[in-house]
C-alpha cells in the first residue's frame, strides 16, 4: 500500500526558514515525480514544485522561484521541502503529492493519485 | 500561464441531485485535466485524471468530460458523502494549476 506520512505542524518566526519531509512507502521512490501544493486558510490549492527523485532535478513555481528548495534522500525514501524568509502569507498547510512517474528514460506527467496528510505551517512573530 | 477558472463557486443543492461543475482553461490543455474532492481538513482525493478517465475506486456516479478549453464533472445523483469542494486541475509538462474550486454544499 502506497503511503506518504509528512512531518509535524511547525511554528515560525517571519523571517525564518521551515523545512517538511515526506516519507515514502509501498513503491519504488525513484520512479514516481513528487510535487508540493500549499493551501492556505479558506483557500485552493496551490502548486508550489516538483522534483524527480531519480536524479534530484527540481521545477518551481515562479511565485516561490529563490525562495523553495525541494531535495529528496533516496536512503529513506523522503522528499523535502524546504521554504524560506517566511512571511504571514506562508501560514498553510503544505500537502506532498505523488504525480507521473519515469521509465527508464519515458517520462510522463500525471494527475495527483497519492497525497500526504498535510503540515500546518504557522508563520506569527 | 495557463489558467482556470470553475463554475459556479458555490453549489447548494439536495441529495439525489444531478450536478455538474465547469471548469475552463485559458488556452487549449487537450485531455490533460484532473478532477479531486476534498473535505474539511483532509488532503484532495483523485476522481478523474485525463479528463474522463474514473481514478480506481471511485464510484460510477462520478463522471468528466470535455477536451480542449472546456470541462465537466458530473455526479449522477449526489449522496450524503459527496458534499465537499472540488478542483480541477491542468497537469502537463511543467504546469499544474488548480482551479479555484467549487463548493457543493446542502441546500
Amino acid at each position: 500500500q502506497v503511503h506518504l506520512v509528512q512531518s509535524g505542524a511547525e511554528v515560525k518566526k517571519p523571517g525564518a526558514s521551515v523545512k517538511v519531509s515526506c516519507k515514502t512507502s509501498g513503491y519504488t521512490f525513484t520512479t514516481y515525480y513528487m510535487h508540493w501544493v500549499r493551501q492556505a486558510p479558506g483557500q485552493g490549492l496551490e502548486w508550489m514544485g516538483i522534483i524527480n527523485p531519480s536524479h534530484g532535478s527540481t521545477s518551481y513555481a515562479q511565485k516561490f522561484q529563490g525562495r523553495v528548495t525541494m531535495t529528496r534522500d533516496t536512503s529513506t525514501s523522503t522528499v523535502y521541502m524546504e521554504l524560506s524568509s517566511l512571511r504571514s502569507e506562508d501560514t498553510a498547510v503544505y500537502y506532498c503529492a505523488r504525480g507521473g512517474y519515469c521509465i527508464s528514460t519515458n517520462c510522463h506527467h500525471a494527475a495527483f493519485d497519492v497525497w500526504g496528510q498535510g503540515t500546518m505551517v504557522t508563520v506569527s512573530s | 500561464d495557463i489558467q482556470m477558472t470553475q463554475s459556479p463557486s458555490t453549489l447548494s443543492t439536495s441529495v439525489g441531485d444531478r450536478v455538474t461543475i465547469t471548469c475552463r482553461a485559458s488556452q487549449s490543455i487537450s485531455s490533460w485535466l484532473a478532477w479531486y474532492q476534498q473535505k474539511p481538513g483532509k488532503a484532495p482525493k483523485l476522481l478523474i485524471y485525463k479528463a474522463s478517465s474514473l481514478e480506481s475506486g471511485v464510484p460510477s456516479r462520478f463522471s468528466g468530460s470535455g477536451s480542449g478549453t472546456e470541462f465537466t464533472l458530473t455526479i449522477s445523483s449526489l449522496q450524503p458523502d459527496d458534499f465537499a469542494t472540488y478542483y480541477c486541475q491542468h497537469y502537463n509538462s511543467y504546469s499544474f494549476t488548480f482551479g479555484p474550486g467549487t463548493k457543493v454544499d446542502i441546500k
